[in-house]
């Protein structure tokens, strides 16, 4: 089993749509979480940390279900401009200098 | 912009030759990583430098790649004998803090 488990979609929704993203991991005792963005060609960019509250940035919503092992990002009102790949990202526990497990990707594309 | 910046860009190489990369992080970060990135397929971390010590190599770094980091600024990664399995992008990113990682645009390589 991978450690980090995306749908990798494509999911194609249009301008205005909510579409929302599912993560699983595999090691109970992670210890951070992320999403990252990357645009076709490019380096991933942080888009948010998770929390265990869920934090919200703008039109972004994530969450955080520790007993699940489960990560979601909620995008609501979506962009052209949010055409991307959404990377969710684990730092496992026992991990002092960071280092990034990331899922698959999943692929979104937002048309007209 | 980032800050990190990779070269070269691109590279094709016929395979069994030696190939060598570059990284050159955001100047004030002390920490150092090097991911592989296949098609299809979320980053995968390979090496890690603080300053100029190697602390964590990845399973995935074969006797064939080796990473250096002399004082602790830009780094190198060799690849020796080249495979076709070896093609892929390689991304390099840094950071100051331990979640916060800045990623360079990449070197992708092509082994024919």
């Amino acid at each position: 089993r991978k450690e980090v488990e995306q749908d990798p979609g494509p999911f194609n929704v249009p301008e205005g749509a909510t579409v929302a993203f599912n993560c699983t991991y595999s090691n109970s005792a992670s210890q951070s979480f992320f999403w990252y963005r990357q645009d076709c060609r490019k380096e991933p960019k942080l888009l948010m940390s998770v929390y265990s509250s869920g934090n919200e940035d703008g039109r972004f919503t994530a969450q955080l279900n520790r007993a699940s092992q489960y990560i979601s990002l909620l995008i609501r009102d979506s962009k052209l401009s949010d055409s991307a790949t959404y990377l969710c990202v684990v730092i496992p526990t026992g991990t002092s200098y960071g280092k990034l497990t990331f899922g698959q990707g999943t692929i979104l594309t937002v048309h007209p | 912009d980032t800050g990190v910046s990779q070269n070269p860009r691109h590279k094709i190489t016929k395979r069994g030759q030696n190939v060598t990369f570059r990284c050159d992080p955001i100047s004030e970060h002390n920490r150092l990583y090097w991911y592989r990135q296949t098609l299809g397929q979320g980053p995968e971390f390979l090496t890690y430098f603080q300053n100029e010590a190697q602390l964590e190599k990845s399973r995935l770094l074969s006797d064939r790649f080796s990473a250096e980091r002399p004082k602790g600024s830009f780094s190198t990664l060799e690849i020796q004998r080249t495979e076709q399995g070896d093609s892929a992008m390689y991304l390099c990113a840094s950071s100051r803090a331990v979640y916060e990682q800045y990623f360079g645009p990449g070197t992708r390589l092509t082994v024919t």
